[in-house]
């Protein structure tokens, strides 16, 4: 069985970075085509995509929040963290990661984890 | 990069009728890339539809995708009570994904 879970802070400060885990279990970070993926939603709001890495440690980011984001992967750990600096109150969101497949013919995000809320607030 | 803008915002139906959303990109997208995720509330977002036309494992066959280019649609043949919802569209192209903004499917 494939499963994803966020762990983090729940609370953060702004101008603080936030750190995020995703654990994985069930498939392997070195599964080729195969990778994790970080999106968010801010309450009453849309999904926000911010991440992804991939087996090959390929990485991508949303292009608006690029500068703030660093995403790394810990394969013998089964972990994926992502980082973001300069927190807002704008960013309180729950943070979602998510089992990600990426081949020549096809990209989804299959597999979801519950999802961990982040709230930014002095 | 690409917007995904999904019509309507709210559509109101009554189990048993179909359901059609669309989703319009503001420059063409890979069918391969375009997938649909159901979101129930408190909920993670649960995959339906890749490669704009199949379905996910486990997902009933009322569900359908369909569209090309700039253009996809998600149908609901027979609306069932679980499937009232938000549905979002996400595209995967030059190495940047999107989704769109939702559309809730909301009991008439």
């Amino acid at each position: 069985q494939v499963t994803l879970k966020e762990s983090g802070p729940v609370l953060v400060k702004p101008t603080e970075t936030l750190t995020l885990t995703c654990t994985v279990s069930g498939f392997s970070l070195s599964n080729a085509r195969m990778g994790v993926s970080w999106i968010r939603q801010p309450p009453g709001k849309a999904l926000e995509w911010l991440a992804h890495i991939f087996s090959n440690d390929e990485k991508s980011y949303s292009t608006s929040l690029k500068s703030r984001l660093t995403i790394s992967k810990d394969t013998s750990k089964s972990q994926v963290v992502l980082t973001m600096t300069n927190m807002d109150p704008v960013d309180t969101a729950t943070y979602y990661c998510a089992r990600t497949t990426y081949t020549y013919y096809y990209y989804y995000m299959d597999v979801w984890g519950k999802g961990t809320t982040v709230t930014v607030s002095s | 990069e690409i917007v995904l803008t999904q019509s309507p915002g709210t559509l109101s139906l009554s189990p048993g009728e179909r359901a059609t959303l669309s989703c319009r990109a503001s420059q063409s997208v890979s069918s391969s890339y375009l997938a649909w995720y159901q979101q129930k509330p408190g909920q993670a977002p649960r995959l339906l539809i890749y490669g704009a036309s199949s379905r996910a494992t486990g997902i009933p066959d009322r569900f359908s995708g369909s569209g090309s280019g700039t253009d996809f649609t998600l149908t609901i043949s027979r609306l069932e009570p679980e499937d009232f919802a938000v549905y979002y569209c996400q595209q995967y192209g030059s190495t940047s994904v999107t989704f769109g903004q939702g559309t809730r499917l909301e009991i008439k």
